[in-house]
């Protein structure tokens, strides 16, 4: 399996902040690399992927990137509906596996 | 637009089979895998496995042997069968639909919770 690593678990930040949170694979996965933003009782949303590739609808705020093993998301200017649990997802191998998230509190 | 929803008991007993269908609504299934994805109460996300729209099935190693996957094209569906399950099974689960080459997960149900209790 391919393990991956979130930093930190969670952090406090506040409306307008700049927001940083760091993926690391234990295998290279190229950029086989996707972001998803979940809020309670709500199935998870696609944010970004291919590590850099905003999806369709997702404010430009959001972006991402990375390659290798070190990814990193960031969300600058952080909004209200922000405030969230974040994951990352490696799908370079069959075997997909997540990070264990990111509390923004 | 396409709509995933999952259905199935939401209370199962230790020991037996958890079997959950998801419904495909709004697009086809073919060019697309489609996966089921578990979250445990307060936990993190686990990937079960995924089947492709011709039936070919990856599963989690962790879950490998207790785990079957099939899909019903002429329905619209896929299904999940977990076996011999215990407490720890206990989750949310959720359909989503895994894109082929990139293999992010871009459309995702509601989620179901099922408990595993007698």
């Amino acid at each position: 399996d391919i393990q991956m690593t979130q930093s930190p678990s969670s952090l406090s930040a506040s409306v307008g902040d700049r927001v940083t949170i760091t993926c690391r694979a234990s295998h290279n996965i190229g950029s086989y690399l996707n972001w998803y933003q979940q809020k309670p009782g709500k199935a998870p949303k696609l944010l970004i992927y291919v590590a850099s590739s905003l999806q369709s609808g997702v404010p430009s705020r959001f972006s991402g990137s990375g390659s290798g093993t070190e990814f990193t998301l960031t969300i600058t200017g952080l909004q209200p509906e922000d405030f969230a649990t974040y994951y990352c997802q490696q799908s370079y191998k069959t075997e997909l596996t997540f990070g264990g998230g990111t509390r923004v509190e | 637009q396409v709509q995933l929803q999952e259905s199935g008991p939401g209370l199962v007993k230790p020991s037996e089979t958890l079997s959950l269908t998801c419904s495909v609504s709004g697009g086809p299934l073919s060019s697309y895998y489609w996966s089921w994805i578990r979250q445990p109460p307060g936990k993190g996300l686990e990937w079960i496995g995924a089947v492709s729209h011709s039936g070919s099935t990856s599963y989690s190693p962790a879950l490998k042997s207790r785990v079957t996957m099939s899909i019903d094209t002429s329905k619209t569906q896929f299904s999940l069968h977990l076996s011999s399950v215990i407490a720890a099974d206990t989750a949310m689960y959720y359909c989503a639909r895994q894109r082929d080459y990139s293999g992010q997960f871009d459309i995702w149900g509601q989620g179901t919770l099922v408990t595993v209790s007698s």
